[in-house]
């Protein structure tokens, strides 16, 4: 079974500054099967990436998907108050489970 | 517009059932597979069960084998949750979900509001 560890847990960050997260799979999965959701309280999850680098209808070119290997990591340049909320990535790709999430990261503000 | 609306959460008694409901509009139900995913607070969002476009191919959680059963109805665009001997960890805010690409499970690009399910005493 694939497990998703995001880092770090919290970040705390002020509007304008660059947040990076980051998602580290356990063992090899292909970049196309990777993708980022940011949820906000009391609201459904939303799409940002799919296939690790794919932006979602919608958001913001303030976003950005990148790989390497086991390593993915979700960019937003400069961050607006909407920004701040909790980011999950999300493997699928057949096996058991197919689909594993990872824990989160909560994006607040300092 | 792509709308997904789930009904059917509450509080329910440890060891009772419940039946959720999704009810999907504004796009063709029958081409798409569906999925269940939960949220809580303390485990985060957590992938449920997926269902193929015909209803021929489902797969669950390994957690949750046996308890819960997914199916759909294409001819009135609803996709359901039936969850029996409920825990109290089954406690979550459960969404349904629309998977965009054919054939094995992948990603969400259109979720529900969400119902939510407290299994308490």
């Amino acid at each position: 079974e694939i497990v998703l560890t995001q880092s770090p847990g919290t970040l705390s960050l002020s509007p304008g500054e660059r947040a990076t997260l980051s998602c580290r799979a356990t063992e090899g999965v292909s970049s196309r099967s990777l993708a980022w959701y940011q949820q906000q309280p009391g609201q459904a999850p939303r799409l940002l990436f799919y296939g690790a680098y794919s932006r979602a209808t919608g958001v913001p070119d303030r976003f950005s998907g990148s790989a390497s290997g086991t390593d993915f990591t979700l960019t937003i340049s400069r961050l607006e108050p909407e920004d701040f909320a909790v980011y999950y990535c999300q493997h699928h790709g057949g096996g058991s489970p197919p689909i594993t999430f990872g824990r989160g990261t909560r994006l607040e503000i300092k | 517009q792509v709308q997904l609306v789930e009904s059917g959460g509450g509080v329910v008694q440890p060891g009772r059932s419940l039946r959720l409901s999704c009810a999907a509009s504004g796009f063709t139900f029958s081409f798409y597979t569906m999925h269940w995913v939960r949220h809580s607070p303390d485990k985060g969002l957590e992938w449920v069960a997926v269902i193929s476009h015909d209803g021929s191919h489902i797969y669950y959680a390994d957690s949750l084998k046996g308890r819960f059963t997914i199916s759909r109805d294409n001819s009135k665009n609803m996709l359901y949750l039936q969850m029996n001997s409920l825990r109290v960890e089954d406690t979550a805010v459960y969404y349904c979900a629309r998977d965009p690409v054919d054939g094995v499970p992948d990603y969400f690009d259109t979720w529900g509001q969400g119902t939510l399910v407290t299994v308490s005493s």
